[in-house]
Order: structure tokens, then sequence, then C-alpha cells
């Protein structure tokens, strides 16, 4: 079965970097994702798409501040020089055989 | 500059249905599988129901199979989700995705809410 684990929460300070991790089931571990970003109020958008090699393209006007990589079943997002509006809900997605999966999300809080 | 754009949520009572639209702009629409996608009040998202760029196959979430259908238009460049059968459960905001094959474009969403 297709699924994507993220942990609930997380948590960094303003201008400091911070690491989120989405894990795909095993049997899985070569699936592509996106991630998308929710702010307070608003619908997602997408941050980049990601192989299972690291390489990864960003969505329209998506910043340097965001990257993504990969090690086996994970794929992470990291966000540098966190800044107020980067707190938000990011999610990862993927799909497989008539079947589109999103992780349950973090949250993220910038202190 | 790729637009999607949702109307057509409100309240309804259960067992009524409803009838969204997605009007989309800034893209040949006719290449793109397109997606629904909802969210209910504070939760995460779900997948809700796929259709190919030609309407040739059409896919749907475990949760509203049998109650909803997707559909589109080419030439009108619209995306429609028939909603059948509405309980409670499915009240959410309802966003309109573009696919390649990742969502790439997101509209702003509709918010259906079911409620007697």
């Amino acid at each position: 079965q297709l699924v994507l684990s993220q942990s609930p929460s997380a948590s960094a300070s303003l201008g400091a970097s911070v690491k989120l991790t989405c894990t795909l089931s095993s049997g899985h571990i070569n699936y592509a994702i996106a991630w998308h970003q929710q702010q307070p109020e608003k619908g997602p958008r997408l941050l980049m798409t990601l192989n299972s090699d690291g390489t990864h393209r960003k969505g329209d006007g998506i910043p340097d501040r965001f990257s993504g990589s990969s090690s086996g079943a994970e794929r992470y997002l990291s966000i540098s020089s966190l800044q107020s509006e980067d707190e938000a809900d990011y999610y990862c997605q993927t799909w497989g055989p008539d079947i589109w999966v999103f992780g349950g999300g973090t949250k993220l809080t910038v202190l | 500059q790729v637009h999607l754009v949702e109307s057509g949520g409100g309240v309804v009572q259960p067992g009524r249905s409803l009838r969204l639209s997605c009007a989309a702009s800034g893209f040949t629409f006719s290449s793109y599988a397109m997606h629904w996608v909802r969210q209910t009040p504070g939760k995460g998202l779900e997948w809700v129901a796929v259709i190919w760029y030609d309407g040739s196959n059409k896919y749907y979430g475990d949760s509203v199979k049998g109650r909803f259908t997707i559909s589109r238009d080419n030439a009108k460049n619209t995306l429609y989700l028939q909603m059948n059968s509405l309980r409670p459960e499915d009240t959410a905001v309802y966003y309109c995705t573009r696919a390649a094959p990742l969502f790439d474009y997101w509209g702003q969403g509709t918010l259906v809410s079911v409620s007697s």
C-alpha cells in the first residue's frame, strides 16, 4: 500500500534552517514526490517535485532558500534563512497506479 | 499564467446534490489530466478524483466512489465535479489541480458544507 509519512509538527527559529522529512512506504522507495506549502487561510502551492536521486524542479517563483534531497525512502525539504511567512503546513504527495496520495502534513512553526 | 478558479460551493442538506466547476486559463487545458482534492476543516488534503486529458479515464477515491462524478468540457476549458448523496463528512474545501503528473497548479478552493 502506497503511504507517505510525515511528522505532525516542526519548529525552528527565525533565520535558522529546518529539514522536513517525508517517508515512502516499503516497495515504493523509488517514487518521485512533490512538496506543497499551504500558508494559513490559503490554498496549497507547489514548492518542488523531487526525484529519488535527489534532483528536483521548483515551482514558479519559489526562492532558492527551498531545496530538496533524497535518501532511500526518505524525501527531504530543506528551508534556510527561515522567514515568518514560511510558517505553514507542508505536504508531500505522490501517485501510483490509479491512486494519488498525500502525507498527513507537517505544521512548521517559526519561533 | 496558469489560473484555476473553482465555483459552485455552498450549504446543502445531507442526501442532496451539488455540482462544482473549475474554470481553467493560461494553458492548453485539453493537454492535461485534472484532479479534485478536498480538505476537511482543520485537517489534511485528500485526493478525490482524476480525469484524463481527453476524458477517457476517470478514477475516484474510496470515500466518494459511486457518489461523485468527475467530467470536463475541453471546449469550455472547464472541469466539473458532480456530487450526489452528500454526507456531512463531505464538508470540505474543494480544490481543482492540474496534474503534470504531480500537482503543479492549484485553485483557491470552494467550500462545501453539508448540514441539515
